[in-house]
């Protein structure tokens, strides 16, 4: 089951850049999408989300954005920090349902 | 800032015990839910419940499993008689409103050990 798919393992990117993660989805019935950080030992806390009625949000150093039509999402952070340095999972939900199916995340690693 | 909150963080059983995983979710929180993380693999919705009942549930939630709200603060989950394969990190979750634009806010889990 690839309903949500990251397929980039890991990012490294320099303090003060800009951090772009990517995440793809292939259940067209999704039409609400979150992000989300991880540290070790710690739960999932949820960063930003977007609704499929915009193509983009933005909070802060942190933009998601949305394309429906390559059912394709990603988050933007900028200026990147250290303290970023997490895995990051991307999520999605349908209207109807409201269980999160979860992308396999991507470890970011900030360098000073 | 309010947050879920679960005990224990770590429970270690052998195979065939019972164990009852515990929540605390937000406390204007509507809607209640249980995901799992085996080592290595995504993060697996289990159940949800609203106004005391299941409303969704996962191939994974057989009748091995089972939630309740004992009170109004608590959210346990409840594996009858456990197997090997139950090892993972339990999370518990939390929203506030149904539909398609809430946020479920996560606890920091709990690590069960079947052995």
């Amino acid at each position: 089951d690839q309903q949500v798919k990251q397929n980039s393992p890991s990012l490294s990117v320099q303090e003060g850049r800009i951090s772009i993660l990517n995440c793809d989805y292939t259940n067209s019935m999704f039409d609400y999408f979150l992000w989300y950080k991880k540290y070790p030992a710690e739960g999932p806390t949820f960063l930003i989300s977007i609704s499929s009625i915009k193509d983009k949000n933005e909070d802060g150093r942190f933009t998601v954005f949305l394309n429906k039509s390559a059912k394709h999402l990603s988050l933007h952070i900028v200026p990147s920090q250290p303290g970023d340095s997490a895995v990051y999972f991307c999520a999605a939900s349908d209207g109807s349902a409201r269980q999160l199916t979860f992308g396999s995340g991507t470890q970011l690693t900030v360098l000073p | 800032e309010p947050e879920v909150t679960q005990t224990p963080s770590h429970q270690v059983t052998q195979m065939g015990q019972e164990v009852i995983l515990r929540c605390v979710p937000i406390s204007n929180h509507l809607y209640f839910y249980w995901y799992r993380q085996i080592l290595g693999q995504k993060v697996e919705f289990l159940v949800s419940f609203y106004n005391n009942e299941i409303s969704e549930k996962s191939e994974i939630f057989d009748d091995q499993f089972s939630v309740e709200r004992p009170d109004g603060s608590n959210f346990t989950l409840k594996i009858r008689s456990t197997k090997l394969e139950d090892s993972a990190m339990y999370f518990c979750a939390s929203s506030y409103l149904r539909g398609g634009s809430d946020e479920q806010y996560f606890g920091p889990g709990t690590r069960l050990t079947v052995t």
